[in-house]
């Protein structure tokens, strides 16, 4: 059974372009969260998908957008890329049941974004 | 808004010796508390989870209490292994009223265990 597997694995960018980070789900879940990582830190939350929306969002501007395809997979998207955006960035998948908690949350193992 | 506070490391220890790592917590109303360990090159593994007051979740040895009247949910293991070197976070998720809630969490805390 396939965690959740992200892509690329690593990559640079320069200052002012603009990336894509991308992420599927693990097989039966139908929720994603991106969170960033800056080294020495905890993750932050960026925002959530569900049904193909944006539920949650955290502190991050208007660069930071997200989708989330029928399958349920999803893609991170940051333009006007600046240096502070160097992080790892997770994406976290869970199977969303209406009235309860559900904490079946499964991380993936980051796409390291270095800007430069 | 919530926070998370846990001790600042990094925390280095001999095979067997006894663990500790402090997590306090502030949050506006009645949070989950977890605990997320990464290892090297790896995305973050549920460790274990509380979802109420005195609740003690326990894993592969390790153990930590929800303390409301403390706001704290300290990790604890009684002898630890070269294996268990790794980051260790304490994280919250707070109940408003929905599912699959966000996390917050805290700096994470560097543990070295030698041989």
């Amino acid at each position: 059974d396939a965690g959740v597997t992200q892509s690329p694995t690593h990559l640079i960018k320069t200052r002012g372009q603009q990336v894509t980070l991308r992420c599927s789900p693990k097989s039966g879940h139908d929720t994603v969260s991106w969170y960033q990582q800056a080294l020495g830190q905890g993750p932050q939350f960026i925002f959530q998908y569900y049904e193909e929306e944006e539920r949650q969002r955290g502190n991050f501007p208007d660069r930071f957008s997200g989708h989330q395809f029928p399958n349920y997979s999803s893609e991170l998207n940051v333009n006007a890329l600046l240096l502070g955006d160097s992080a790892l960035y997770l994406c976290a998948s869970s199977l969303s049941i209406l009235g309860e908690r559900d904490y079946g949350y499964t991380f993936g193992s980051g796409t390291r974004l270095t800007v430069v | 808004g919530d926070s998370v506070t846990q001790m600042e490391g990094p925390v280095t220890l001999s095979e067997e010796a006894f663990l500790t790592i402090n997590c306090t917590y502030t949050a506006t109303g009645y949070p989950s508390l977890f605990w997320y360990v990464q290892y090297p090159g790896e995305g973050l593994q549920l460790l274990l989870k509380a979802t109420k007051a005195d609740d003690k979740g326990s894993n592969k040895g390790f153990e930590a209490t929800y303390r409301k009247e403390t706001t704290s949910f300290h990790l604890e293991k009684g002898s630890v292994q070269v294996s268990d070197s790794a980051v260790y976070f304490c994280a919250l998720s707070e109940n408003s009223g929905g599912s699959n809630y966000k996390l917050t969490f805290g700096k994470g805390t560097l543990l070295t265990v030698n041989p």
